[in-house]
C-alpha cells in the first residue's frame, strides 16, 4: 500500500530563518499532497495543499513543491515567527474514477523556532 | 456552531474492556475517518467510509470496529483484541468530492489510557 516518509523528524531554527521539511511517497498514481500543522494539544489543520498538475504553490510564508519524477515533495517556511512552532505532517492520496482518496501521513516533523 | 465533536476527551479502560468512542459532525460530510496518533509514527488510518452503511479498512484496523448507521455518526469500538490500545485517536470527516480528495476536518481526539 501507499506509503509516506517524512524528515526530520524535529527541527529546531532561529527566528527568521526558513525552515524545509521533505516528503516522499511510494505510489506513483498519488494525487493529492496537503500539508497540516498540530500545535501543542489542538487539533491538526490544513495548511496547504498541492495536487499533482501543479509544481509548486505559495501562501504568503509557506510554499510547498512536488516532484513527481522523484515521487518527493516539501514544505518551505521562510521568515519563521515562534507562533510556526508545531507539528507539521505531510500527506498523499489518490482519487481514482467516482470517490476521493484515503489520507496517509507521514511521521510528522516537530518544528522548534527559537525566538 | 459546525464541526466535528468527539466524546470522552478522556478515558480509561482495565484490560479485556471493550470502549466506543464517538464522533458526530454537522458539516453533512459523506466521508468520515479515523486515525490513530502516537509519539514518532505520525496519524495512522484504522477505518474510513466514504457512504452510510459502508467502511473500509484502514491501515491497522485489527482489534478495532466501527458503523455508519448516520451520516452524521461513525463510532470506533476499541476491543480487548486490540493489543495495545493506550493511545490519542482523532476523528476526521472531509466532503465528497468526486474525483477529489477534500480537506480533512479533525476532532480534538479522544485519548484512551488501559490500565
Amino acid at each position: 500500500g501507499e506509503n509516506v516518509e517524512q524528515h526530520p523528524s524535529t527541527l529546531s531554527v532561529q527566528e527568521g530563518d526558513s525552515a524545509v521539511i521533505k516528503c516522499t511517497y511510494s505510489d506513483s498514481a498519488s494525487n493529492y499532497f496537503p500539508w497540516y500543522k498540530q500545535e501543542l494539544g489542538k487539533r491538526p489543520q490544513l495548511i496547504i495543499d498541492i495536487r499533482s498538475n501543479v509544481g509548486e504553490k505559495k501562501d504568503q510564508r509557506i510554499a510547498v513543491t512536488l516532484n513527481k519524477t522523484a515521487k518527493h515533495f516539501s514544505l518551505h517556511i521562510t521568515e519563521t515567527q515562534p507562533e510556526d512552532s508545531a507539528v507539521y505532517f505531510c500527506a498523499a492520496s489518490k482519487s481514482q474514477g467516482n470517490q476521493g482518496g484515503k489520507l496517509i501521513f507521514g511521521q510528522g516533523t516537530e518544528l522548534s523556532v527559537k525566538p | 456552531d459546525g464541526g466535528i465533536t468527539q466524546s470522552p476527551k478522556y478515558l480509561f479502560r482495565k484490560e479485556g474492556q471493550n470502549v466506543t468512542l464517538s464522533c458526530e459532525q454537522n458539516l453533512n460530510h459523506d466521508a468520515m475517518y479515523w486515525y490513530r496518533q502516537d509519539p514518532g509514527q505520525g496519524l495512522r488510518l484504522i477505518y474510513y467510509s466514504q457512504i452510510v452503511n459502508d467502511f473500509q479498512k484502514g491501515d491497522i484496523a485489527e482489534g478495532y470496529s466501527v458503523s455508519r448507521e448516520k451520516k452524521e455518526s461513525f463510532p470506533l469500538t476499541v476491543t480487548s483484541a486490540q493489543k495495545n490500545p493506550t493511545a490519542f485517536y482523532l476523528c476526521a470527516s472531509s466532503a465528497f468530492l468526486g474525483a477529489r480528495t477534500g480537506e480533512l476536518f479533525f476532532g480534538e481526539g479522544s485519548r484512551l489510557t488501559v490500565l
